[in-house]
C-alpha cells in the first residue's frame, strides 16, 4: 500500500519568513495530494490540494509543488504569520482508494 | 451547508467496555472515512464506507468495526477497549469524486 513520509516533524520560523514542508510517497499510481492544517482542538482542515496532472498550484500565500518523477510534493507558505502556527499533514491517495497521511509537521511562527 | 458532525466530543470508558461513535457527513456526501489520531502514530486509516458498504479497510483488529446507514450517517464501534485505544477519532466526509475529504472535530476517547 501507499506510504507517505513527511519532513520535518517540527519547524520554527520567524514571522514573515517562508516555511517549506516536504513529503514523499511510495506508490507511483497516487494521483491526489492534499494538505491539511490542524489547529489545537480541531479536526484537520483542507488548505490546498494538487492532482497528478498539475506541477504547481498557488492560493495566496500557500503553494504546493509536485514532482511525479521523484514522487515528492511540498507545501510552501510565504510571509508566515503567527496564525499559521499549527500541525500540517500531507496525504496521498490513488483515485477512490483510502487516503494515507504523513506523520505531520508542527509549525511554529514566532512573532 | 452544515459541516461534518461527530458525537460525542469527549468520552471516558473503562478497559473491557465497548463504545460507539457517530458521524454525520456533509449533506449530499456519500463517503465516510474513519481515522484514529494519536501523538505517536499520527493519522491512521480505519475504514471507509460508501453507500452503506465498507469499501476500504485499514490495518486495525476486528475489535474496530463500523457501519453506514441509508442517510449516510456512520457509526464506529470499538469492543473490549484497551488503554491503547485512547485517541482522537476523526471522521471525514467525501463528496463527488471522493477525493476531497472534510473532517469533523473528532471524538476524544479516553480509556482508563
Amino acid at each position: 500500500g501507499e506510504n507517505v513520509e513527511q519532513h520535518p516533524s517540527t519547524l520554527s520560523v520567524q514571522e514573515g519568513d517562508s516555511a517549506v514542508i516536504k513529503c514523499t510517497y511510495s506508490d507511483s499510481a497516487s494521483n491526489y495530494f492534499p494538505w491539511y492544517k490542524q489547529e489545537l482542538g480541531k479536526g484537520p482542515q483542507l488548505i490546498i490540494d494538487i492532482r497528478s496532472n498539475v506541477g504547481e498550484k498557488k492560493d495566496q500565500r500557500i503553494a504546493v509543488t509536485l514532482n511525479k518523477t521523484a514522487k515528492h510534493f511540498s507545501l510552501h507558505i510565504t510571509e508566515t504569520q503567527p496564525e499559521d502556527s499549527a500541525v500540517y499533514f500531507c496525504a496521498a491517495s490513488i483515485g477512490d482508494n483510502d487516503m494515507r497521511f504523513g506523520a505531520g509537521t508542527r509549525l511554529t511562527v514566532k512573532p | 451547508k452544515a459541516g461534518v458532525t461527530q458525537t460525542p466530543r469527549y468520552l471516558i470508558k473503562t478497559r473491557g467496555q465497548q463504545v460507539t461513535l457517530s458521524c454525520s457527513p456533509i449533506s449530499g456526501h456519500r463517503s465516510v472515512s474513519w481515522y484514529q489520531q494519536t501523538p505517536g502514530q499520527g493519522l491512521q486509516f480505519l475504514f471507509e464506507y460508501f453507500s452503506e458498504t465498507q469499501r476500504n479497510k485499514g490495518n486495525f483488529p476486528g475489535r474496530f468495526s463500523g457501519r453506514q446507514f441509508s442517510n449516510s450517517r456512520s457509526e464506529m464501534n470499538v469492543s473490549t477497549l484497551e488503554l491503547g485505544d485512547s485517541a482522537l477519532y476523526l471522521c471525514a466526509s467525501g463528496g463527488q469524486g471522493r477525493t476531497e475529504a472534510f473532517f469533523g472535530q473528532g471524538t476524544r476517547l479516553t480509556v482508563v
